[in-house]
Parts: structure tokens; sequence; C-alpha cells
């Protein structure tokens, strides 16, 4: 079956643009997560979606970051004003009621 | 969520059996090990997950000392294509973040 899927693959940008990153997680899955990896780092937590409660945004590492799940289906992360500190690539990972995560290929963020 | 220690990098042979150790010293009752990798600019594959009894599937085994203090990943017929980064995380079932540590890096050889 369909597994994550995220969009753009690659995005450049220049600093102080506005970005959107989309995930489409696996059908019926109920639960996203949203990670960053910066160049030769770990995974990042960022913010955590499940059901129709009110999201985990304990990672997100500022006010320029916000993201939205629409429908319970596909999230949108949002990183406003960009800096060159947030390229990395970002990862989304669905799970069905909070069980095993997978992972979608991720979009590498550069910010020029 | 638990901390684990693993080691930075190991290698093996081509068809040879690889195994990762990884320690967890201080897992709590409710804590699964779970074992993911990641292929260079891939996101993470999950390859399978544990409470205390062993565990297999087509990817792996899991094996789970009878403390839980400490747990090996088992690829049984390691190829070129298995060379990652291999994670071992502990987690609540129904936790919400993964932690990932820094992994050990895998290197399969021919």
């Amino acid at each position: 079956g369909a597994g994550v899927s995220q969009s753009p693959s690659n995005k450049v940008t220049e600093k102080g643009k506005d970005v959107e990153l989309r995930c489409d997680p696996i059908s019926g899955h109920t639960a996203l997560y949203w990670y960053r990896q910066s160049l030769g780092q770990g995974l990042e937590f960022l913010i955590y979606f499940q059901g129709n409660s009110a999201p985990d945004k304990s990672g997100l590492p500022s006010d320029r970051f916000s993201a939205e799940r629409t429908g319970g289906s596909v999230s949108t992360l949002t990183i406003q004003r960009t800096q060159q500190e947030d390229s990395a690539v970002y990862l989304c990972a669905s799970s069905s009621n909070r069980d095993t995560q997978y992972f979608g290929p991720g979009t590498r963020l550069t910010v020029l | 969520d638990a901390k684990t220690t693993q080691p930075p990098s190991m290698d093996c042979a081509e068809g040879r059996a690889a195994n990762l150790p990884c320690n967890h010293s201080t897992i709590s009752g409710n804590e699964y090990v779970y074992w993911y990798r990641q292929i260079h600019s891939q996101g993470p594959q999950y390859i399978i997950h544990g409470l205390k009894n062993n565990e297999t599937n087509e990817m792996a085994s899991l094996i789970i000392t009878e403390d839980r203090k400490s747990s090996t990943l088992i690829l049984p017929h390691a190829t070129l294509r298995d060379t990652a980064v291999y994670y071992c995380i502990v987690r609540v079932e129904y936790g919400n973040k993964l932690v990932f540590g820094a992994g050990t890096i895998l290197r399969v050889k021919s």
C-alpha cells in the first residue's frame, strides 16, 4: 500500500521567505508527526497531531514555525521568514493510534 | 523515555550476520525497544520492536535480555544495501515522539 508521501522533495528558498511543506500520511493513520534533521545530526521532534486533540507543539523551535492538519489527514508545516539555520531535511511520520511510526522520504530545505 | 547507548560504528562482511547491540539500563516496565534504520538520504525505516520476548520478522531478529537492560538487533545475512545508521529507541508503545540518539553506522563490506 501507499506509504507516507511528502512534497516537495527539495525546496530552495531565499532568507526571509515563507515556505510550506506538505505531508500525506498513510490512509487511516490518526497520528502524524513532524521531525527535522540537520546535516550530520539526529532527528529532532517538532510537532505531533493525534486525532482531534490539541497538537503537541513542544518541539517547535520558534514562533516562525507552525503546522496544521486539515480534516485529520494532510498536514502542512509552515516556516515564516526563513533563516539559514532552518536548512534541514524535514521528515513526516504517521502511525495508527500512536503505534509504530512510518516515515516519509522527507523534504530537503535549503535557505540561501 | 529511557536513554540508549549504541556503539558509534560497526563493520560486517557481506553475507554474514550483523549483530548490533544496544544498552538501555534505565528502561521501564512499560517501555518497548524499537529499531529503525536510515539509509543515506532516505527517511527512517521501521525494522522491529519488542517488549520482553524475542521477536523476528522478515527483516531482522530482536533479542532482549531477561533483565531487559540490553538488546541485540540481528540481520541474519547482511547485504551491501543494509549499510545504514541503525537507531535503538526505547518508548512506551502508545507514546508520542521518538527520541533518536546518534545510532550505529553499520558498514557492510564485500
